[in-house]
């Protein structure tokens, strides 16, 4: 069974900062899928960023970008120019080739103004 | 596009009684998925569906629990006789595979308190 593993459980930064989670994996598998979603305390979990583990290259999404390391099996999440609209829990999450989703515990982001 | 519609947002309920949830996927999202997530954790899977087969659930889902999703459309969620250690949020999620990116669409969630 895959595991998804965040070790940070709570992290701030300062606004305008930079900030990075970090999230490993566990899987046999060679072919999925890698996110990184935002839970606001709204509750309503976002898309941040997602990764195909055949492209090498990182993706980047804005002030949003990962670290992929496959062989590492890491995936680290990285916030430039923090905003005050980014404190939220942030999830890792893997999909497998059966389409099944898992995330891990999640880390709580504040942002100090 | 509407999102992903949950409802009811909140249900508190006495200890043995049933409850159901429904789920509204993204439209023309052939795949649904249901989740329970509790505080400080992150989503745990329950279920998913592909169209109206239902083709994995998670040893979570105990006999207490079930689901369906009729013609492949909105889906339901039922927990009988529940139990305080049901109270939870439960996600549910939908997408169309490759069309979105191989990604999940998230409701806002139902809240389940069981007193």
């Amino acid at each position: 069974a895959q595991t998804v593993t965040q070790s940070q459980p709570e992290m701030s930064v300062q606004e305008a900062e930079t900030v990075t989670l970090s999230c490993t994996y566990d899987t046999s598998e060679s072919d999925y899928y890698l996110f990184w979603y935002k839970q606001p305390p709204s509750r309503q979990m976002i898309l941040v960023i997602r990764q195909e583990a055949y492209k090498q290259q990182n993706a980047t999404e804005n002030r949003f970008s990962v670290n992929f390391q496959k062989a590492a099996k890491s995936f680290s999440l990285k916030i430039s120019d923090s905003q005050l609209g980014d404190a939220a829990m942030y999830f890792c999450a893997y999909r497998n080739t059966g389409n099944q989703f898992y995330f891990g515990t999640g880390t709580s982001l504040t942002v100090i103004p | 596009d509407t999102g992903v519609s949950q409802d009811p947002r909140h249900k508190i309920t006495k200890r043995g009684q049933n409850v159901t949830f429904r789920c509204d996927p993204i439209s023309e999202h052939n795949r649904l998925y249901w989740y329970r997530q509790t505080l400080g954790q992150g989503p745990e899977f329950l279920t998913y569906f592909q169209n109206e087969a239902q083709l994995e659930k998670s040893r979570l889902l105990s006999d207490r629990f079930s689901a369906e999703r009729p013609k492949g459309s909105f889906s339901t969620l039922e927990i009988q006789r529940t139990e305080q250690g049901d109270s939870a949020m439960y996600l549910c999620a939908s997408s169309f595979g490759i069309l979105t990116g191989n990604t999940i669409y998230f409701g806002e969630g139902s809240w389940l308190t069981v007193v």
